[in-house]
């Protein structure tokens, strides 16, 4: 069972490209996330997901953009990056009906742009 | 907003000995989730333990266990006969709703 898989696990970029953070779960999760961790910040929500075609913001969204066309997977894309963006980022699922429902995280993309 | 406070950044801990590590919260309601996780140096994030705001009694699992004052709006983890392994970054986390909210985090040491 591969859980919450995240790709690629490292990246570099220059500032103004673009590029997606790819995220999948096998767990049939309705409820999938992305944050990002920043130094002495802790772990941020960006955007995240209650189903397939349903996505919301966090408290970060600015600069990211996601879709949700499958439960499976949920990508994060970075239209221009920009060097403020350079983070770990964490993607995370969990059972939708569950209140108590565990959170599984995969197991971070570190980020770099210059 | 809901914030989640860890005040201390780092603590440290001889082998076998305890240590408490703390976690306050702000919120006006009164169903919510608490939670703590761990991080280490592999960077994973590892569900440690977990507290229903509506339970008046303190999680525990295994070495682990909390002590949740819910008027005080605290949320601390108490780690007994600490080891080698428990050496990692702690978050406490609050969670109402779909968001969950982190603390920044307190660094735990182990010394042999």
């Amino acid at each position: 069972n591969a859980g919450v898989t995240q790709t690629p696990k490292f990246q570099v970029l220059k500032t103004g490209q673009s590029m997606t953070l790819q995220c999948a779960q096998d767990m049939n999760h309705e409820y999938m996330s992305w944050y990002r961790q920043d130094p002495g910040m802790g772990l941020r929500l960006i955007h995240y997901s209650v189903g397939a075609g349903i996505t919301d913001q966090g408290e970060v969204p600015n600069g990211y953009n996601v879709s949700r066309s499958t439960t499976e997977d949920f990508p994060l894309r970075l239209l221009s990056a920009a060097p403020s963006q350079t983070s770990v980022y964490f993607c995370a699922s969990r059972e939708g009906q569950l209140n108590t429902g565990e959170l599984f995280f995969g197991e971070g993309s570190r980020l770099t742009v210059l | 907003a809901q914030t989640v406070t860890q005040s201390q950044p780092e603590m440290s801990v001889q082998e076998a000995e305890t240590v408490t590590l703390s976690c306050t919260y702000d919120t006006s309601e009164s169903d919510y989730y608490l939670f703590w996780y761990k991080q280490p140096p592999s960077r994973q994030m590892i569900l440690v333990i977990r507290q229903e705001a509506y339970k008046q009694q303190n999680a525990t699992e295994n070495r682990f266990s909390v002590n949740f004052q819910k008027a005080a709006k605290s949320f601390s983890l108490k780690i007994s006969d600490s080891q080698l392994g428990d050496a990692a970054m702690y978050f406490c986390a609050y969670r109402r709703g779909e968001k969950l909210t982190f603390g920044t985090g307190t660094r735990l040491t182990i010394i042999p």
